[in-house]
């Protein structure tokens, strides 16, 4: 089953504006991930957050983490054409063993 | 030029046919991974191994099977007794939380 559930579905924005998905997740986790997927590509990670951790930065990637809401949001600053692609989250559910959400498809229209 | 690679990039079989997607990495991880992804949807764990010679099934093992006879490599076989095995295959490594991913082998049942 899966544990990450990503809102919006589907986000189409103008190049340069920030984009905003988040993720919902139902049990208590040791780390969060984003990914991002090129269509038809494999995923590349993006960034992980800690438990223990609230915000973590990464060029033009923010990601916040609420534990006592169990979720999380991954924000794109300054959006280009090339950030076009779908963005997972995956919660850890093992030992090296994670769940993907559903994925928010973002469109960055030039 | 370390990575994971996965082959074929498409695959058509006939109904009822054995069909084995091969994956190989040269990152030295420990950890590999099957995943399925079917259109506008997250990824499902099919199996996983921690260690060579051991695996675990995931959510949705029925109808595939796997062997890590070698550190590097960890080939699936979708069986005939899967019911619905049109889908995008996607093989990962691990060391320790963080995931990579191959480009992903596209099966398509005729």
């Amino acid at each position: 089953s899966q544990q990450g559930e990503e809102d919006p579905q589907a986000l189409s924005i103008q190049e340069g504006e920030n984009a905003t998905m988040n993720c919902s997740y139902k049990t208590s986790i040791n780390n969060l991930q984003w990914y991002r997927q090129n269509s038809g590509r494999g995923l590349v990670h993006l960034i992980l957050i800690r438990s223990n951790e609230r915000e973590k930065h990464s060029g033009r990637l923010r990601v916040t983490l609420d534990t006592s809401k169990k979720s999380s949001s991954l924000l794109i600053t300054a959006s280009r054409a090339a950030d076009t692609a779908s963005y997972f989250c995956a919660t850890d559910i093992a030992r090296q063993k994670v769940t993907f959400g559903t994925g928010t498809k973002l469109q960055v229209i030039p | 030029d370390g990575g994971i690679t996965q082959s074929p990039k498409y695959l058509f079989r006939k109904e009822g046919q054995n069909v084995t997607l091969s994956c190989e990495q040269n990152l030295n991880h420990d950890a590999m991974y099957w995943y399925r992804q079917d259109p506008g949807q997250g990824l499902r764990l099919i199996y996983y191994s921690q260690i060579v010679n051991d695996f675990q099934k995931g959510d949705i093992a029925e109808g595939y099977s796997v062997s890590r006879e070698k550190k590097e490599s960890f080939p699936l076989t979708v069986t005939s007794a899967q019911k619905n095995p049109t889908a995008f295959y996607l093989c990962a490594s691990s060391e320790l939380d963080e995931q990579f991913f191959g480009p992903g082998t596209r099966l398509t049942v005729l």
